[in-house]
């Protein structure tokens, strides 16, 4: 099991560009998170997605949109990129039953906007 | 709404020597309580996490943390170090039911080893 995968690992973009980031999980997941990481703020909530076919804004959606592909798939996209999303992106999943509360989380995504 | 407060932002200790990394939340029922792990340019791993019962859970790699009602804490704990542990750490609370199960995490402690 892959677990839970992102791509890109790295990117660096323009202020105003736009790029979407590619979540994927293999563990037949129901719920699936986008979180920034910024220094001395923890992890803070960008969208979720609790099953499929549903999403939900976070604590800090603005500025992103995501789409819940399939069960496996959940992806953030930045239209008009500012540097002020300049940050470090995870991807989240986690199952709705048992243990459903624990988090697996991917590598990370650093993205850049100059 | 819910919180979390570490209040170390960054700790150092000796390499053998004994660890506590505070967590105090605010909530109006007893949530679900993590900590996690992240190692530098690397995801964030579970350790232990506490729904119910014993106070005091054990996880991975030799930590341990002891769920304080009464203090709103849930404080983690290593006997001894190992400088393989530098890293940060989050603890993070949750609602026993949720929609979408969502996380509330704290700022993070640096936890820095030194030989």
């Amino acid at each position: 099991n892959a677990g839970v995968t992102q791509t890109p690992k790295f990117q660096v973009l323009k202020t105003g560009q736009s790029m979407t980031l590619q979540c994927a999980q293999d563990m037949n997941h129901n719920s699936m998170y986008w979180y920034r990481q910024d220094p001395g703020m923890g992890l803070r909530l960008i969208y979720y997605s609790a099953s499929e076919g549903t999403t939900d804004k976070g604590e800090v959606p603005n500025g992103y949109n995501v789409s819940r592909l399939n069960k496996r798939e959940f992806s953030l996209r930045l239209e008009s990129a500012a540097p002020s999303q300049t940050s470090v992106y995870f991807c989240a999943s986690s199952a709705t039953e048992g243990s459903y509360y624990e988090q697996y989380f991917g590598p990370g995504t650093r993205l850049t906007v100059t | 709404a819910q919180s979390v407060t570490q209040p170390d932002i960054h700790i150092t200790v000796s390499e053998g020597a004994s660890l506590e990394l505070r967590c105090n939340y605010s909530y109006g029922a007893t949530p679900y309580l993590f900590w996690y792990v992240q190692s530098p340019g690397q995801g964030l791993q579970l350790l232990l996490k506490y729904f119910s019962g014993d106070t005091l859970v054990q996880g991975i790699k030799g930590f341990e943390a002891e769920f304080k009602r009464s203090q709103s804490s849930f404080n983690l704990r290593k006997p001894s170090v190992h400088w393989s542990d530098a890293a940060e750490y989050f603890c993070a609370v949750g609602p026993p039911v949720s929609y979408g199960n969502k996380l509330v995490f704290g700022a993070g402690t640096i936890l820095r080893v030194k030989s």
